[in-house]
C-alpha cells in the first residue's frame, strides 16, 4: 500500500512567522502535490513537483514556496504566515501518466 | 476548459437507496476521470475510476457511467448504507500532464 505521511496532524503558528510543513511518501512516486481545502472550495492546487528540484505552480501559489531536495520528500514552506492561510493541507503523489494520486490524512494549520 | 463541475454540492439520502453524484468537463483531452473518497479527518482516497473508451465501470455497489459525447461522467451507489457518509470529488486527468482537476466535492449523507 502507498504511504503518504504528513508530519504533523494539527500546528498552531503565530502570524509573520515561517512554517514547514513535510510530506514524505514511501513509493518512489515521481509526482507530489500540494493542496489546500477550505468548506465551500474543495481541493485547491498549491504547487506540484514531477522531478527532484523541479516545481511548478498550482492555482494558489501566492504566499507559498516548496522544495522538493529528495524523490520521497515535499516541503511546503508560508514564507511569512498569514491568518487566511488557516487551513487544511493535504499532501500527495502519484506516478507519471493515467495514475491516480495517493493522499496524507492532512494537516490542520491554524495561524492566530 | 480546465474546469471540472460537480453537483449537487450536498445530498441525503435514505439507506438502501441511490445516491447519484454528476460531474461535468469541457477538455476533450482529459483521458481519465477517478473518483474520491473522503472521510471527516481523513485524506481522500481513490474509490473508482473510469478511462473514455468505456462507458460504464462497476465495482460492488459503486458505478461510474460515463457519457463521451456529453462530457458527462456521474457515480452512483447502490444500496447506499450509512457508511458511505463522505464527501465524494469526482476528477479529471490527461496522460501528458502531471495533474488532476478536482471537483467541488458533494458532501453525502446516508440516513439510517
Amino acid at each position: 500500500d502507498v504511504k503518504v505521511t504528513q508530519s504533523s496532524r494539527y500546528l498552531v503558528k503565530r502570524t509573520g512567522e515561517k512554517v514547514f510543513l513535510e510530506c514524505v511518501q514511501d513509493m518512489d512516486h515521481e509526482n507530489m502535490f500540494w493542496y489546500r481545502q477550505d468548506p465551500g472550495l474543495g481541493l485547491r492546487l498549491i504547487y506540484f513537483s514531477y522531478d527532484v528540484k523541479m516545481k511548478e505552480k498550482g492555482d494558489i501559489p501566492e504566499g507559498y514556496s516548496v522544495s522538493r531536495e529528495k524523490k520521497e520528500r515535499f516541503s511546503l514552506i508560508l514564507e511569512s504566515a498569514s491568518t487566511n492561510q488557516t487551513s487544511m493541507y493535504l499532501c500527495a503523489s502519484s506516478r507519471q501518466g493515467r495514475q491516480p494520486q495517493h493522499f496524507g490524512d492532512g494537516t490542520r494549520l491554524s495561524i492566530l | 476548459q480546465q474546469q471540472v463541475k460537480q453537483s449537487p454540492q450536498s445530498l441525503i439520502v435514505q439507506k438502501g437507496g441511490i445516491s447519484i453524484i454528476n460531474c461535468a468537463y469541457e477538455n476533450t483531452a482529459f483521458d481519465y476521470f477517478p473518483w474520491y473518497q473522503q472521510f471527516p479527518g481523513k485524506g481522500p482516497a481513490l474509490l473508482i475510476a473510469i478511462r473514455p473508451d468505456v462507458s460504464e465501470k462497476k465495482e460492488g455497489r459503486f458505478t461510474i457511467s460515463f457519457n463521451k459525447s456529453a462530457k458527462q461522467f456521474s457515480l452512483h451507489i447502490m444500496d447506499s448504507q450509512p457508511g458511505d457518509s463522505a464527501t465524494y470529488f469526482c476528477a479529471a486527468l490527461y496522460s501528458s500532464a502531471s495533474k488532476i482537476i478536482f471537483g467541488s466535492g458533494t458532501r453525502l449523507s446516508i440516513r439510517p
